[in-house]
């Protein structure tokens, strides 16, 4: 039973257009959201998030939105660069079945920035 | 100042054999979290310090995983016979305090299991 969900495993985006990710979870009970970074042979690299009392976060280039009556959030990078090329994940945490501090992340999505 | 780190960074071991994983938190974390991430999937919950008290080993797969963190610092996780279906990278993560405080990861540990 996948909680957080990442539909896309991969996106391409020309540098300089706007990259937008997503993640849909299924546990009303989450109330903080997480968007790391992770490149080949490194540990995830936290990047934002949003407690569910706000529904937007916003800081340099990315922005993370929620949406929870549809119980959706999205990253969005502007203007994308080619250094932002790597796999991103979205983590959830909160409620009874995670607790606080345990996350739940979804699978990933790779985003290629085309030069 | 310095990351997690966590060593080694890569083991293959032999069906069988015990592996034991050492991860350093960030100087002065309270909380410590690993972490188990199968090839293509997200990383997943394992087990949870603070300080040395293990407050939440719920997601240990079985009871051949064990881990510890005695002084409240260094955690080392062990697996004992180790299978194949242990094969994947073991992430520490570090917090200053449990609630809320955002998890720095280490660099993980990748075990191959032959």
């Amino acid at each position: 039973d996948q909680q957080v969900k990442q539909n896309s495993p991969s996106l391409s985006v020309q540098e300089g257009r706007i990259s937008i990710l997503n993640c849909d979870y299924t546990n009303s009970m989450f109330d903080y959201f997480l968007w790391y970074k992770k490149y080949p042979a490194e540990g995830p690299t936290f990047l934002i998030s949003i407690s569910s009392i706000k529904d937007k976060n916003e800081d340099g280039r990315f922005t993370v939105f929620l949406n929870k009556s549809a119980k959706h959030l999205s990253l969005h990078i502007v203007p994308s660069q080619p250094g932002d090329s790597a796999v991103y994940f979205c983590a959830a945490s909160g409620g009874a079945t995670s607790g606080t501090y345990k996350y739940i992340f979804g699978t990933g999505t790779r985003l290629k920035v085309l030069a | 100042g310095a990351g997690v780190s966590q060593s080694p960074r890569y083991k293959v071991a032999k069906r069988g054999q015990d592996v034991a994983l050492r991860c350093d938190p960030i100087s002065g974390h309270v909380s410590l979290f690993w972490y188990q991430q199968a090839l293509g999937q997200g990383p997943e919950f394992l087990t949870y310090f603070q300080n040395e008290a293990q407050l939440d080993k719920s997601g240990l797969p079985s009871d051949r995983f064990f881990a510890e963190r005695p002084e409240g610092s260094v955690s080392t996780l062990k697996i004992q016979r180790t299978q194949q279906e242990d094969s994947a990278v073991y992430l520490c993560a570090s917090s200053s305090r449990d609630l809320r405080e955002t998890q720095y990861f280490g660099p993980g540990t990748r075990l191959l299991v032959l």
